[in-house]
């Protein structure tokens, strides 16, 4: 079966420092994967989506960025943080058979920028 | 553009109350649709879905019918339980290669025993 793994659980981190944030997929192969984020008392924005390896697109401009070093991999990444990046962060992945449609998330990471 | 719209929250019920969260979306063509659930600290959790007019998605108790000639899909429980507070997300998915999914606000649900 599938399953997809969020790292860390929690952080709290100075402004100005940087971030990486990973998710990995397991049990599927080529999948669609997602970045959201959700900010408190918010809906969920979809910051970045990635259709293969090295493919990614962003839905909106910040100082965030996405990469997919491996297929069932996927990084989201700041140089710089800001006071507005924090909220929970979740991973999602879509599979092959996008017939589907539905999404899968992981546990999401719960950032706090100071 | 695709848009889904959510009853703003929160809702809070007395326990074995009846639930209705309304849902309804813009969208071209014949979207598919989804109930997703959040409980406090986690991911979100697919509930139901529905991929045709008229299907009925239902799990745990809960369902929703897919109404194209209204645009809705509203969450129904009969009889709600402590255990069902949480944060309940309609969306919405045309289906691309993209597959992305159009995501309402959320609705906080609390019920109390």
């Amino acid at each position: 079966s599938q399953t997809i793994h969020q790292w860390p659980a929690t952080l709290v981190q100075p402004v100005g420092s940087p971030l990486s944030l990973e998710c990995t997929v397991e049990g599927t192969s080529n999948p669609n994967l997602y970045w959201y984020r959700q900010a408190a008392g918010r809906g969920l924005q979809l910051l970045f989506y990635s259709v293969g390896i090295g493919q990614i697109s962003s839905e909106v401009p910040q100082n965030l960025s996405a990469s997919r070093p491996q297929d069932r991999q996927f990084i989201l990444s700041s140089k710089k943080l800001l006071l507005s990046d924090s909220g929970f962060y979740l991973c999602a992945w879509r599979g092959e058979n996008w017939r589907g449609n539905e999404q899968f998330f992981g546990p999401g990471t719960r950032l706090t920028v100071l | 553009g695709d848009s889904v719209t959510q009853m703003e929250g929160p809702v809070t019920l007395s326990e074995e109350a009846f639930l209705t969260i309304n849902c309804t979306y813009t969208a071209t063509g014949y979207p598919s649709l989804f109930w997703y659930v959040q409980y406090p600290g986690e991911g979100l959790q697919l509930l139901l879905k529905a991929t045709k007019a008229d299907d009925k998605g239902s799990n745990k108790g809960f369902e929703a019918t897919y109404r194209k000639e209204t645009t809705s899909f509203h969450l129904e429980k009969g009889s709600v339980q402590v255990s069902d507070s949480a944060v309940y997300f309609c969306a919405l998915s045309r289906g691309s290669t993209l597959g992305r999914l159009y995501f309402g606000r959320g609705t906080q649900l609390t019920v109390w025993p």
